[in-house]
């Protein structure tokens, strides 16, 4: 299963974009990349998942390179409710089982 | 919508005893996960079920772990006997549909998780 590799902490301004990257040079044609985010005692939630193209919702965008081989998170306008550990994560679209979470991002926000 | 929930909260046990986790998913979803979360890790994949079903449990540790999916809605996961290494957060998920070749964009959704702590 292709894997993930991301940097282990980042640190950001409030209310200043940041890019959380991602890489994943063995991902495969039929993997989905999605990402994650975990607050402090919570469990995960969904932020965003693309296959190709670049991705918008509400939350973040997500730009993927065009030789799939990275992406990355954007968050437009860091809050202090932004403060988590993101996880960038492939899916194999043949297969739509397993996610395979990594160590993933540690992001604080500094007001 | 109510999201998924999971009791107890936390536990805490002594090693060699035996320990029970429940999950109730958002109504209607086909799929449940259990995910096992150790300190300063992602969380690990234990189970998947789809509807009543195991679809995998490849990760799961068989001689002490134990889960089902009676009627395919709420689940339980058993470890008997804990381990001192069994301490963790246990996660259950849940997604809509159910899982098919070529559908890898189902989204989870997670409870809060229930903190085991073995003594």
């Amino acid at each position: 299963d292709a894997k993930t590799t991301q940097p282990n902490s980042m640190e950001s301004n409030e209310e200043e974009p940041v890019h959380l990257p991602c890489n994943h040079s063995t991902i495969s044609g039929t993997d989905y990349i999605h990402w994650y985010r975990q607050l402090p005692s919570q469990g995960p939630e969904y932020v965003i998942h693309g296959l190709t193209s670049n991705v918008n919702n509400r939350m973040a965008s997500l730009a993927i390179a065009e030789d799939r081989k990275s992406s990355t998170l954007i968050l437009h306008r860091a809050t202090l409710r932004d403060a988590a550990v993101y996880y960038c994560i492939l899916r194999d679209r043949r297969t739509g089982n397993q996610f395979y979470f990594g160590t993933g991002t540690s992001l604080t926000v500094i007001p | 919508e109510a999201g998924v929930a999971q009791s107890p909260r936390y536990k805490i046990i002594e090693k060699r005893q035996s320990v029970a986790f429940w999950c109730n998913p958002i109504s209607g979803h086909a799929t449940l996960y259990w995910y096992q979360q150790i300190l300063g890790q992602g969380p690990k994949l234990l189970i998947q079920f789809q509807n009543n079903g195991v679809v995998d449990d490849s990760q799961l540790p068989k001689d002490r772990f134990s889960a089902e999916r009676l009627k395919g809605v709420d689940s339980t996961l058993k470890i008997q006997p804990a381990k001192l290494e069994d301490s963790a957060v246990y996660l259950c998920a849940s997604s809509p549909r159910a899982i098919s070749p070529g559908d890898s964009t189902d989204t989870q959704y997670f409870g809060p998780g229930t903190r085991l702590t073995v003594l």
